[in-house]
């Protein structure tokens, strides 16, 4: 149980294109989904919290306008990277913690995001 | 924020040997998970500890939570190359989990 998948697991895009990738929890139902930008052999840095039907709490330094997060069911959060730059290149991981349970969260297996 | 300080950052230990990792913070939390992370992959989680003085064993791996609910340590016994990977601890806090720095952990043949 508790399985989150990301979708893509891997992109490519150019320089001001917009990418969007999904988390869903597949056995569970997530109140509250995560987003984690890691950079290489670095720990995870919390990008935004958001709640199913409302909307995300970014954390300092994040920018909203640029990372667009929506949570439009209990199983899915989607987070789109818009007017992509290079340095926007990164691993995105989300997680998801279910109704009720403990501050586990569950990770999905993250997204590689590579921008030209 | 609550700090979670991690240490050792990074190991290097031979296939066989024993080994410690420490997660240390001066906040009390609700909970503390640990989790494994491979190259490319997103963190596996390993375990949650939740009552203070808590042991939880997972095969080789052994994990305590301290008493005050402040700290926790991981404990690998003879370590395989497979335990190779970043160790991850994370702090609840109500909402948000607090990770630690992680160790990266290499375990040779």
């Amino acid at each position: 149980g508790a399985v989150v998948s990301q979708h893509p697991s891997r992109v490519i895009c150019k320089s001001g294109t917009s990418v969007k990738i999904e988390c869903r929890s597949l056995d569970f139902q997530a109140t509250t989904m995560f987003w984690y930008r890691q950079f290489p052999k670095q720990s995870l840095m919390l990008m935004a919290t958001s709640n199913e039907g409302s909307k995300a709490t970014y954390e300092q330094g994040v920018e909203k306008d640029k990372f667009l997060i929506n949570h439009a069911s209990l199983t899915l959060s989607t987070l789109t990277v818009t007017s992509a730059h290079p340095e926007d290149s990164s691993f995105y991981i989300c997680s998801a913690r279910s109704a009720g349970g403990l501050d586990t969260q569950y990770f999905g297996p993250g997204t590689r995001l590579t921008v030209l | 924020t609550q700090l979670l300080e991690q240490s050792p950052q990074f190991l290097s230990i031979q296939e066989g040997e024993n080994l410690t990792v420490y997660c240390n913070s001066s906040s009390v939390f609700s909970s503390l998970q640990w989790y494994r992370q491979e190259p490319g992959e997103g963190p596996v989680l390993l375990v949650t500890v939740v009552t203070g003085g808590e042991v939880k064993k997972l095969k080789r791996l052994t994990f305590q939570f301290g008493d005050a609910r402040k700290d926790s340590s991981l404990h690998i016994t003879a370590a395989q190359p497979g335990d190779t990977g970043l160790y991850l601890c994370a702090g609840g806090a109500g909402y948000a989990l607090n990770f630690g720095k992680g160790t990266s952990l290499l375990v040779t043949p």
